[in-house]
């Protein structure tokens, strides 16, 4: 099983300021098969970023992705406040599939 | 638009039973794998199954291996996740999510439903 560490565990930051969140991995994930999802409070998950760097349908181009192997990273570049949530990573590279921690992104 | 409402969810004792369904619109069910995935009061997403477009293949968390069966009715548009056995390591929301594009569960989920609370409690 692939476990999926993320860093930090709460960012607190400005409007406009650059949020990086970090994931990494205990193996490598292979062909990049590695995803991002925003859960806002009391809401379903929301996909953002799939295969490492590719942006989902509708996500703003202030969410990026990138990395490979064991260590990825999301890179919200100018945060606005309804970034506001739990950022996850997951890998979908074997089963079991697996989530991190998560990061939460508070918006000061 | 594409939506999933899950159904089934509620209050149950340990060692009981609970099946819980999901409801899918919006796009053509059998071209797509499905997935459960689950997350405990407080806590963070986790995997719980998958299983193949077609039904004739699955996969499950170690957790839920051997307690937990997914199936898929794909006449009925509909998912379904039989859990026995059910402790209180089990109770969390419930969401089916479908992946984004392919046959495999192995794959990105795009849309969530809104998910099903189960309690395991006496």
């Amino acid at each position: 099983e692939i476990v999926l560490t993320q860093s930090p565990g709460t960012l607190s930051l400005s409007p406009g300021e650059r949020a990086t969140l970090s994931c990494k991995a205990s193996q490598t994930v292979g062909s990049n098969y590695f995803a991002w999802y925003q859960q806002k409070t009391g809401q379903a998950p929301r996909l953002l970023i799939y295969g490492a760097s590719r942006r989902a349908t509708d996500i703003p181009d202030r969410f990026s992705g990138s990395g490979s192997g064991t260590d990825f990273t999301l890179t919200i570049s100018r945060l606005e406040p309804e970034d506001s949530a739990v950022y996850y990573c997951q890998h979908y590279d074997s089963t079991p599939l697996t989530f991190g921690g998560g990061t939460k992104v508070e918006i000061k | 638009d594409v939506e999933l409402v899950e159904s089934g969810g509620g209050l149950v004792q340990p060692g009981g039973s609970l099946r819980l369904s999901c409801a899918a619109s919006g796009f053509t069910f059998s071209n797509y794998a499905m997935t459960w995935v689950r997350q405990a009061p407080g806590k963070g997403l986790e995997w719980v199954s998958g299983i193949s477009n077609t039904g004739d293949d699955s996969g499950y968390a170690d957790s839920v291996k051997g307690r937990f069966t997914i199936s898929r009715d794909n006449s009925k548009n509909t998912l379904s996740l039989q859990m026995n056995s059910l402790g209180a390591e089990d109770t969390a929301v419930y969401y089916c999510a479908k992946v984004r594009s392919g046959v495999a569960w192995e794959l990105p989920l795009d849309y969530w439903g809104q998910g099903a609370q189960v309690t395991v409690s006496s």
